[in-house]
């Protein structure tokens, strides 16, 4: 049982280029969240998908976009890479239920380096 | 403007000691508080959360303390261990979505 899945999990960008990071869990989870994890900040949401077919803007959107593909999917696309974007980024996949929630499983994450 | 706020930055720890992080959150909405733990290179990881209908949780050797007048809530780690030694995360979430809101994290590093 894999949990959370993420590719590439490191990744060297220049600086205008574009990619897109995958992540797929096998869980049967309703909802997945895409974090970035920078010193000092903790870790920030900048996307999230609380059912298939809906995403929504965290607290971090600005460069970024996402794809739900499926139950099991949930990709996340920088269109053009700036350094500022150089972090740790995490998938992560919970339950997702109104009335029960047991948290968050997180994927080994993709550390991106823009330069 | 950072909605859980998490003290220390980072504490040091004697081998057998007691390591106590604190957090602080301002929504009343809140209804889920769970704590995680980070190893190097790792995702962070479940570790023990809280509701708002109990004061306190504990689970081995790790308790969360829960005041919600206060709005303050604390992970205490009894006979720390080397292998402790970790990041640690609190969070707060509630509302649609279930969206976790993170600390900034403690680096505990626990002294054999």
């Amino acid at each position: 049982n894999a949990g959370v899945t993420q590719t590439p999990k490191f990744q060297v960008l220049k600086t205008g280029q574009s990619m897109t990071l995958q992540c797929a869990q096998d869980m049967n989870h309703n909802s997945m969240y895409w974090y970035r994890q920078d010193p000092g900040m903790g870790l920030r949401l900048i996307y999230y998908s609380a059912s298939e077919g809906t995403t929504d803007k965290g607290e971090v959107p600005n460069g970024y976009n996402v794809s739900r593909l499926n139950k099991r999917e949930f990709s996340l696309r920088l269109e053009s890479a700036a350094p500022s974007q150089t972090s740790v980024y995490f998938c992560a996949s919970s339950e997702g239920r109104a009335t029960i929630f047991y948290g968050y499983t997180f994927g080994s994450g993709t550390r991106l380096t823009v330069v | 403007q950072q909605q859980v706020k998490q003290s220390p930055q980072s504490l040091i720890v004697q081998k057998g000691g007691i390591s106590i992080i604190n957090c602080a959150y301002e929504n009343t909405a809140f209804d889920y508080f769970p704590w995680y733990q980070q190893f190097p290179g790792k995702g962070p990881a479940l570790l023990i959360a809280i509701r708002p209908d109990v004061s306190e949780k504990k689970e081995g050797r790790f308790t969360i303390s829960f005041n919600k007048s206060a709005k303050q809530f604390s992970l205490h780690i009894m006979d720390s261990q080397p292998g402790d030694s970790a990041t640690y995360f609190c969070a707060a979430a509630g509302g649609y979505g279930n969206k976790l809101v993170f600390g900034a994290g403690t680096i505990l590093r626990v002294k054999s």
